[in-house]
């Protein structure tokens, strides 16, 4: 258990709706990072945030947008869904901003399912 | 970010070491070399990192070459729940700091 939680679990809905999923980040740890991984494209990085601020962009399309709240939980909010959205959306956190020696720890992943 | 080389599948018996290569030539002095495992469809695990010297926790080892150009995970006694797939991941410097994964080994141990 990496400590980092994400709800929920399965997600199954329709294209054109729009989901939110949640992230909190281990205690104590400051940055939370997005990624998404589908059958085609591997683990992609999407988002960070530092302590509330959006620290670095990925490769996350303009339909998907996320926040983190001042208790540092954070949210990926997805629109417009197509198919392709689905995936394993993972969050991981670090504590600081993203030193090269600070290690990011992962959840246990969102499964998308788009029909 | 570096790029890195790992072999795209590996088999150990188990009980026996898993060796893990990754080749990461175009390393920079500041960068560290981080391996993750995923285990199917579960969140990548953390296992290990280091910069220059080599490295041991209780998942594993890392050694890492005098140069720094390629690196090898260990894991000591292989058992069939390391069955996963094995990302080798170098840091990029900075404030904002992602992980790129590449591909990875998958290492499957065997009876």
């Amino acid at each position: 258990d990496s400590g980092v939680t994400q709800t929920p679990k399965h997600l199954i809905t329709a294209t054109g709706q729009r989901v939110t999923l949640r992230c909190s980040p281990r205690s104590g740890d400051l940055s939370v990072y997005w990624y998404q991984q589908s059958l085609d494209q591997g683990l992609q990085f999407l988002i960070q945030y530092y302590n509330g601020e959006e620290r670095a962009k990925g490769n996350i399309l303009e339909r998907f947008s996320a926040q983190q709240f001042p208790d540092l939980h954070s949210e990926l909010n997805l629109s417009s869904l197509e198919l392709g959205d689905s995936a394993l959306y993972f969050c991981a956190s670090s504590l600081t901003s993203g030193q090269s020696s600070d290690t990011q720890y992962f959840g246990p992943g969102t499964r998308l399912t788009v029909l | 970010d570096a790029k890195t080389t790992q072999p795209p599948s590996m088999d150990c018996a188990e009980g026996r070491a898993a060796n893990l290569p990754c080749n990461h030539s175009t390393i920079s002095g500041n960068e560290y070399v981080y391996w993750y495992r995923q285990i199917h469809s579960q969140g990548p695990q953390y296992i290990i990192h280091g910069l220059k010297n080599n490295e041991t926790n209780e998942m594993a080892s890392l050694i890492i070459t005098e140069d720094r150009k390629s690196s090898t995970l260990i894991l000591p006694h292989a058992t069939l729940r390391d069955t996963a797939v094995y990302y080798c991941i170098v840091r990029a410097t900075g404030t904002a700091s992602k992980l790129t994964f590449g591909t990875g080994t998958r290492l499957q141990v065997t009876l």
